[in-house]
């Protein structure tokens, strides 16, 4: 059974530009929850969705938006990248009700 | 506020030795406790899961303890290898959706030879 995939796995932006990054869930999971984390810093949850609906959502600006698709697939996409975007953005996958959230590897992303 | 607070924020241990890593929160309603190990530049990988009727769990080398009373947990390591160092994050959640879960900052463990 395949893990969590994130893609793409490291990426280099300038300042202003805007990225996407995409996960795909361990399949047959719905709960699709997005996380940064600079480094030495703890997980700083971004937001989840779940059937295609934001149900929960951190303290980040509105430069930080995601979705999720009919096949659970999701993406983020951050806008007018701060070099303090510079983080590891980690994608985590649940069932409905699961207990135990399973990460991808991240996506390394640094702004210029 | 709900809050997880881990100790020590660091530690290095010689190969071989135990050691124990702390975890405290005051969310509530508690619903489980995790603990994750994320080697540098990987995503988290889940280690053990706790229910509040549950007070110990082990996975190999590695005990999580938990005392729902006092709203305290443990990690114990038993017989370090180099391949432990790595953060630790205690993780505790509300109900079992992601959104409801307060992260720790972690704990970074240092296994010399």
């Amino acid at each position: 059974k395949a893990g969590v995939t994130q893609t793409p796995r490291y990426l280099i932006k300038t300042r202003g530009q805007q990225v996407t990054l995409s996960c795909s869930p361990i399949s047959g999971h719905r709960s699709v929850s997005w996380y940064q984390q600079t480094p030495g810093q703890g997980l700083q949850f971004l937001f989840e969705y779940f059937s295609e609906t934001q149900r929960n959502k951190g303290n980040f600006p509105g430069r930080f938006s995601g979705r999720q698709f009919s096949n659970s697939r999701s993406e983020m996409n951050v806008s007018t990248l701060e070099l303090g975007d510079s983080a590891l953005y980690l994608c985590a996958s649940s069932f409905e009700g699961g207990n135990t959230i399973y990460f991808g590897e991240g996506s390394w992303l640094t702004v210029v | 506020k709900n809050q997880v607070e881990q100790s020590p924020q660091s530690l290095i241990i010689l190969e071989g030795k135990n050691c124990t890593l702390q975890c405290n929160y005051t969310v509530s309603p508690f619903s489980n406790l995790r603990w994750y190990k994320q080697d540098t530049g990987r995503g988290p990988v889940s280690l053990t899961i706790m229910t509040f009727s549950e007070n110990t769990k082990s996975n190999g080398r590695y005990t999580a303890t938990l005392d729902a009373d006092t709203k305290q947990s443990s990690l114990h390591i038993t017989a370090s290898q180099l391949s432990d160092s790595a953060s630790y994050i205690c993780v505790v959640s509300f109900f079992t959706n992601a959104g409801k879960s307060t992260f720790g900052d972690g704990t970074t463990l240092t296994v010399k030879p």
